[in-house]
């Protein structure tokens, strides 16, 4: 079972690059969201989505974008990358009652 | 508003000593109530998960956590730490979909 893949796992990127991070799910979960992990911060929530055509932002969502045509993918958009977005990115699943399953994660660092 | 409060954010013991690590919800949060542990450069698993059918929930590897309503109160516990324990710790509180995070707390275990 691959669950939910995200890719790349590392990347570096210049100031004001722009790039997407993919995560792809094969539980056929309509509840599908992205985290940013910093040191002592925990996990905060990004943006997410109830479903294909549904998103909404989360705690921390400038800065990126997101859209989900599909039940399995979706991508999260860096559109001016800035070192601030240094952190590492987790994607995850859900099929409800809070249950979640993570990727590997993307470490992202902007220089 | 949501929040989940993890006391300490460094837990160190010895191999074979009980592990004790602290989390308080607020009166918001939803009856779902999750545990899980990240791996060096992993992403997080499932350690355990309460959901009101039971106050003592019984997790993986040994983790147990009392759900304790009149201290808002769902401490993990494991009787004896062992090396492999060494992690960090994540208590999250949700609804039917989102997490909301407590900071961490990472888990040092010394031979």
């Amino acid at each position: 079972n691959a669950g939910v893949t995200q890719t790349p796992k590392f990347q570096v990127l210049k100031t004001g690059q722009s790039m997407t991070l993919q995560c792809a799910q094969d539980m056929n979960h309509e509840y599908m969201s992205w985290y940013r992990q910093d040191p002592g911060m925990g996990l905060r929530l990004i943006h997410y989505s109830v479903g294909a055509g549904i998103t909404d932002q989360g705690e921390v969502p400038n800065g990126y974008n997101v859209s989900r045509s599909t039940t399995e993918d979706f991508p999260l958009r860096l559109l001016s990358a800035a070192p601030s977005q240094t952190s590492v990115y987790f994607c995850a699943s859900s099929p409800g009652q809070g249950r979640a399953f993570f990727g590997q994660g993307t470490r992202l660092t902007v220089v | 508003a949501q929040s989940v409060t993890q006391l300490g954010s460094h837990v160190s013991v010895s191999e074979g000593a009980l592990v004790l690590l602290r989390c308080n919800y607020s009166s918001s949060v939803p009856p779902y109530l999750f545990w899980y542990v990240q791996y060096p450069n992993q992403g997080l698993q499932l350690l355990l998960k309460y959901t009101s059918a039971a106050t003592l929930v019984k997790g993986i590897n040994g983790f147990e956590a009392e759900f304790k309503k009149s201290e808002t109160s769902f401490h993990l516990t494991k009787p004896s730490a062992h090396m492999s324990d060494a992690a960090e710790y994540f208590c999250a509180g949700a609804g039917s979909y989102q997490l909301t995070f407590g900071k961490g707390t990472k888990l040092s275990v010394i031979p």
